[in-house]
């Protein structure tokens, strides 16, 4: 059975900051790897996504994220926190050939002025 | 412009009632997917559909059922409400064929079992 783990249900940067929220999976085979994001009041949509290509992925709005098998982590960052990035992220698995994705339980991001 | 519609965004319903929740899809995906959010745990699977009539368990199925009578619709139905079904109830659907993982969300229905 395939599982994530988010560290820290809540995280605050400063704008202009660093941001780092942190996903690490439990996959018996090669993973597909998700990071979403939920706006208030909003639906979830795809910031990006891995899928045994480039370890790196780029996504929308300036987030990257890297797949690394050794750490079985796939960690999300931006070089430089806007105020617009606030809201709850949510990590996702699901092996290779299967559509029903494993759900982390969020970290929702705060962006201090 | 995909879409994906929940029909209703805010319910309040008793103890017993029986409850409908309806999702339409307008991007022709065989796949269509439940799921229900709460604070703390994520997003859990409850039923998902992978084509017209054919359904399958998620993690979370009990004391809920789905109906997919035509492939643009998928409902969810609790057969009677109990206040532990208090949730944000979201629906997804992805494309078919080879997995691209994109799911895309309703806007969600908050349902509140008193």
């Amino acid at each position: 059975a395939q599982s994530v783990t988010q560290l820290g249900s809540h995280v605050s940067v400063s704008e202009g900051a660093l941001v780092l929220l942190r996903c690490n999976y439990s996959s018996s085979v090669p993973p597909y790897l998700f990071w979403y994001v939920q706006y208030p009041n909003q639906g979830l949509q795809l910031l990006l996504k891995y899928t045994s290509a480039a370890t790196l992925v780029k996504g929308i709005n300036g987030f990257e994220a890297e797949f690394k098998k050794s750490e079985t982590s796939f960690h999300l960052t931006k070089p430089s926190a806007h105020m617009s990035d606030a809201a709850e992220y949510f990590c996702a698995v699901t092996p290779f050939g299967n559509e029903k994705l494993t759900f982390g339980t969020g970290t929702r991001l705060t962006i201090i002025p | 412009d995909v879409k994906v519609t929940q029909s209703s965004r805010y319910l309040v319903k008793r103890t017993g009632e029986k409850v409908f929740l309806e999702c339409v899809q307008d991007m022709d995906h065989e796949n269509m997917f439940w799921y229900r959010q709460d604070p703390g745990l994520g997003l859990r699977l409850i039923y998902f559909s992978y084509d017209v009539k054919m359904k399958e368990k998620g993690d979370i199925p009990e004391g809920y059922s789905v109906s997919r009578e035509k492939k643009e619709r998928f409902s969810l139905i609790l057969e009677s409400a109990s206040t532990n079904q208090t949730s944000m109830y979201l629906c997804a659907s992805m494309k078919g064929g080879r997995v691209t993982g994109e799911l895309f969300f309703g806007e969600g229905s908050r349902l509140t079992v008193l």
